[in-house]
């Protein structure tokens, strides 16, 4: 979903279920696109990145899903674990010399045991 | 243990009085950015810098000031001119710009009294 004002987006999974975590981005130019993890108080983790040339990437327990056509970005998260409780953000690199990286606004995930 | 290292943790400050918040990086990378998180809220770049003795202005710049005349090295200071410095400032370094993963630190929580 989309965020409004200053509430995340939330997505409630049981224990055990995948989880799918969506991005809408917003350069067609971007060429570069990373998943970080944030728990609370703390700095975002790197999960997974992906480059423009490909539409899947896997990692452990995640998979990073490319869809250059929409401007979509999804990560999912297999057999999820109280453990990946956490606000997930997406970030992308618009192309070129450009050294910026630019975030979503995250969506938070919660996992009920 | 090589990572990139932000101090203090918490910071309070009265209004009107500029301070400096710390990075430092071991890893070697030449980029460096700053980041700026509101509650519930995505990062917002601050500034970054590419190389010794550079830096660019990112999206929300007013009002803050950074240096960097070591690579390890990338100093926030929060000026009297920055309207609501209240917020989680995030410190990110990366090895080749936006190209490949940031690393980020853990955070300085500022509070203005």
């Amino acid at each position: 979903g989309e965020s409004v004002g200053l509430h995340l987006p939330t997505l409630s999974v049981q224990e055990g279920d995948n989880s799918i975590i969506n991005c809408a981005y917003s350069n067609s130019a971007s060429d570069y696109f990373i998943w970080y993890k944030q728990e609370s108080g703390k700095g975002p983790q790197f999960i997974i990145d992906i480059r423009s040339n490909m539409d899947k990437r896997q990692g452990q327990r995640v998979t990073v899903l490319l869809n250059k056509t929409v401007k979509h970005l999804s990560l999912q998260i297999a057999a999820t674990q109280p453990g990946d409780s956490a606000v997930y953000f997406c970030a992308e690199n618009s192309g070129g010399s450009n050294y910026k990286l630019t975030f979503g606004k995250g969506t938070l995930l919660t996992v009920n045991p | 243990d090589g990572g990139i290292t932000q101090s203090p943790k918490y910071l309070f400050r009265k209004e009107g009085q500029n301070v400096t918040l710390s990075c430092e990086q071991n890893l070697n990378h030449d980029a460096m950015y700053w980041y700026r998180q509101d509650p519930g809220q995505g990062l917002r770049l601050i500034y970054y810098s590419q190389i010794v003795n550079d830096f660019q202005k990112g999206d929300i710049a007013e009002g803050y000031s950074v240096s960097r005349e070591k690579k390890e090295s990338f100093p926030l200071t929060v000026t009297s001119a920055q309207k609501n410095p209240t917020a989680f400032y995030l410190c990110a370094s990366s090895s080749y710009g936006g190209k490949t993963e940031a690393f980020f630190g853990q955070g300085t929580r500022l509070t203005v009294v």
